[in-house]
């Protein structure tokens, strides 16, 4: 079945404490993306990735890195939470050719104390 | 990425069609555009898209206004599940250095009533 994995699904931390969310397809896509939702705010991008090695910020960055070693997987990494990134965390991926819909994760409800 | 703009909440009769606009009125020629649903906190899901032509699929139908710069989904049924929020994104489809970032704004949140 095609579907983007996101691990894990809710996660509970303290301020500081390095963390990181993973996302994995099995679709072969190139493009891959973070985002994160809060209440009002909706969906907002964290980070993308065009490629294997090629990766670019969204809208919200900061605090944030990524990395993209290789196709399938693209995890979002924490080095130091805070609480303001407690949130609703969301994976995407699709094909970067014709006009290939995105394919969403099931989430990742994060909160840092 | 052209930017979309969407009314904050709609209501809607079970049963009867619901049809959501999506202003875009900055969209380029080679922008799609796609319309994702959110149910409860789960992922979008992918409904339906389309660059000039009106779409029609098992979900919902997509009208595209003859100047691309609005749009309208049609759920031509609405039910009970239908209530969810619904997410308008213009998005270019070629390989290129702008397909990265997406803005997906706040959405329209669509009741459904019995």
């Amino acid at each position: 079945e095609a579907q983007v994995t996101q691990n894990p699904r809710y996660l509970i931390t303290v301020t500081g404490k390095k963390l990181t969310v993973t996302c994995s397809q099995n679709m072969n896509h190139e493009y891959m993306s973070w985002y994160r939702q809060d209440p009002g705010l909706g969906l907002r991008q964290i980070y993308y990735s065009m490629n294997v090695e090629v990766t670019d910020k969204g809208d919200v960055p900061e605090g944030y890195k990524v990395s993209r070693k290789e196709k399938r997987n693209f995890p979002l990494i924490l080095e130091s939470p805070s609480p303001n990134q407690t949130s609703l965390y969301f994976c995407a991926s699709s094909s970067i050719t014709g006009s290939s819909p995105l394919h969403f994760g099931n989430g990742t409800r994060l909160t840092v104390t | 990425d052209a930017k979309t703009t969407q009314p904050p909440s709609m209501d809607c009769a079970e049963g009867r069609a619901a049809n959501l606009p999506c202003n875009h009125s900055t969209i380029s020629g080679n922008e799609y555009v796609y319309w994702y649903r959110q149910i409860h906190s789960q992922g979008p899901q992918y409904i339906i898209h389309g660059l000039k032509n009106n779409e029609t699929n098992e979900m919902a139908s997509l009208i595209i206004t003859e100047d691309r710069k609005s749009s309208t989904l049609i759920l031509p049924h609405a039910t009970l599940r239908d209530t969810a929020v619904y997410y308008c994104i213009v998005r270019v489809a070629v390989r290129s250095n702008n397909t990265g970032k997406l803005i997906f704004g706040q959405g329209t949140t669509l009741q459904v009533k019995p």
